[in-house]
């Protein structure tokens, strides 16, 4: 059974900082795996998506990192801005075509 | 891109009443839908897998007979919560699988809340 971990569960840094949010999985075995944004309230915002074969993503500010053999993924937010501030899911998915979330990060970007 | 959508976004019953939310997926075909809750401030869990035409699949713990799944069409999936109590309370998500690629679309949620 897939479970996923997200680390740290709370971020609190002021504007400008570069940050690194970690995501760790217990089955390698998955499709491609997937970070979303959720906004309080909100539903899921995708942020980017890394096929199994990949090593990164970017988009933006944005960069996604992928070792499936060691299940891990990082997401690299660079120069941050109070506008990220949100929970963000990290999400693998498996050949059961399931998607299974990890607990999140909450990050605050302070101004 | 592919677009999914659900109805109501929010909603609020009494106690005992029953709740039917809608997933579509817009501009695609989805051989799978999903369909997830969240607490405050917890991450998604999945509750049930439904295929067009066939009964849903219940992950463990989710009580088949309260949470209603009916995937009638390509486009279409609902959930029907059965006598709705204040503990049934959540942020529901869809999600849509199309045809051909190993990719779920998400809705924008549901919030619900019973008195």
């Amino acid at each position: 059974k897939q479970e996923v971990t997200q680390i740290p569960a709370a971020l609190s840094v002021p504007e400008g900082e570069n940050l690194v949010l970690n995501c760790s999985f217990t089955d390698s075995a998955i499709y491609n795996l997937q970070w979303f944004r959720q906004d309080p309230g909100k539903g899921l915002t995708s942020l980017l998506l890394i096929q199994s074969s990949q090593r990164e993503q970017t988009s933006g500010r944005l960069n996604a990192s992928l070792d499936k053999s060691s299940g891990r993924s990082t997401l690299y937010i660079a120069a941050s801005q109070p506008g990220d501030s949100a929970t963000y899911l990290c999400a693998p998915y498996s050949g059961t075509y399931k998607y299974i979330f990890g607990t999140g990060t909450r990050l605050k970007v302070l101004a | 891109g592919a677009v999914v959508s659900q109805h109501p976004s929010r909603v609020i019953c009494k106690s005992g009443t029953s709740v039917k939310i809608e997933c579509r997926s817009l501009d695609f075909q989805a051989t799978t839908m999903f369909w997830y809750r969240q607490f405050p401030k917890q991450s998604l869990m999945l509750m049930a897998t439904s295929n067009e035409g066939s009964k849903a699949t219940y992950e463990q713990g989710v009580e088949k007979d309260k949470f209603l799944i009916n995937h009638a069409s390509l486009t279409l999936s609902t959930l029907t919560v059965t006598s709705a109590h204040p503990e049934d309370s959540s942020f529901y998500i869809c999600s849509a699988r199309p045809r051909t690629i190993n990719e779920q679309f998400f809705g924008p949620g549901t919030r619900l809340t019973v008195l």
